[in-house]
């Protein structure tokens, strides 16, 4: 089974701090994607990436970064935390769309609180 | 531009009731995937089907089965004889294949209520 795991399911932080969320998958996965989901408007693609050290904006990319160093991991960096960032966010894990699993697999999600 | 719309936001049946979820798509790609996942309160998606532009077969899978129809850009679901255990947000998610373009456009989800 494909595992995707992120580093915390709760997070509560402070305004202006910088915050880290990690996400690890074990299946060698070559794509990988941070979502939020917000009530109401659904999931909503921040940043992916189809390589090591590669990635790419995804829909609503301001206030985030993101680092890709190995494989398995791809973490989310939010450089300032501001309230409006809070929210549940969602890791998930896939193999290139020109493979027939193509599916993505999504880790459990971190909920941030930002006060 | 891709787009997935699921006009039910929630529904609400009573257990043993089935229930259709529905989903409509657009994409101007000819080649495309098409995805349903459930969420239940534990937040974590699951992945439940996926479908080729190519391959217009329904699927049943136990008490699931999909309806994809490319003429209508429609992909619903249902469930028979629902439990209480299916109350879940279920979501639609469209993926056009090929070049750089790996990214998912989900619908807004349904939020099903199964009521023993």
């Amino acid at each position: 089974d494909v595992k995707v795991t992120q580093s915390s399911r709760y997070l509560v932080k402070r305004t202006g701090e910088k915050v880290f969320l990690e996400c690890v998958q074990d299946m060698d996965h070559e794509n990988m994607f941070w979502y939020r989901q917000d009530p109401g408007l659904g999931l909503r693609l921040i940043y992916f990436s189809y390589d090591v050290k590669m990635k790419e904006k995804g829909d609503i990319p301001e206030g985030y970064s993101v680092s890709r160093e190995k494989k398995e991991r791809f973490s989310l960096i939010l450089e300032s935390a501001s309230t409006n960032q809070t929210s549940m966010y969602l890791c998930a894990s896939s193999l290139p769309p020109l493979r027939e699993t193509y599916e993505q697999y999504f880790g459990p999600g971190t909920r941030l609180t930002v006060t | 531009a891709q787009k997935v719309t699921q006009a039910q936001t929630e529904i609400s049946v009573v257990e043993k009731e089935d229930v259709t979820l529905d989903c409509v798509y657009e994409t101007r790609d000819t080649t495309y995937y098409l995805f349903w996942y459930k969420q239940p309160p534990s937040g974590e998606l699951v992945f439940l089907i996926r479908r080729n532009s190519f391959d217009e077969q329904n699927e049943i899978s136990g008490r699931y089965s999909w309806n994809f129809q490319k003429s209508t850009s429609s992909f619903n679901f249902t469930i028979t004889a629902s439990q209480v255990v299916d109350s879940a947000v279920y979501f639609c998610a469209l993926s056009e294949r090929g070049g750089s373009n790996y990214k998912l456009t989900f619908g807004k989800g349904t939020l099903l209520t199964v009521n023993p």
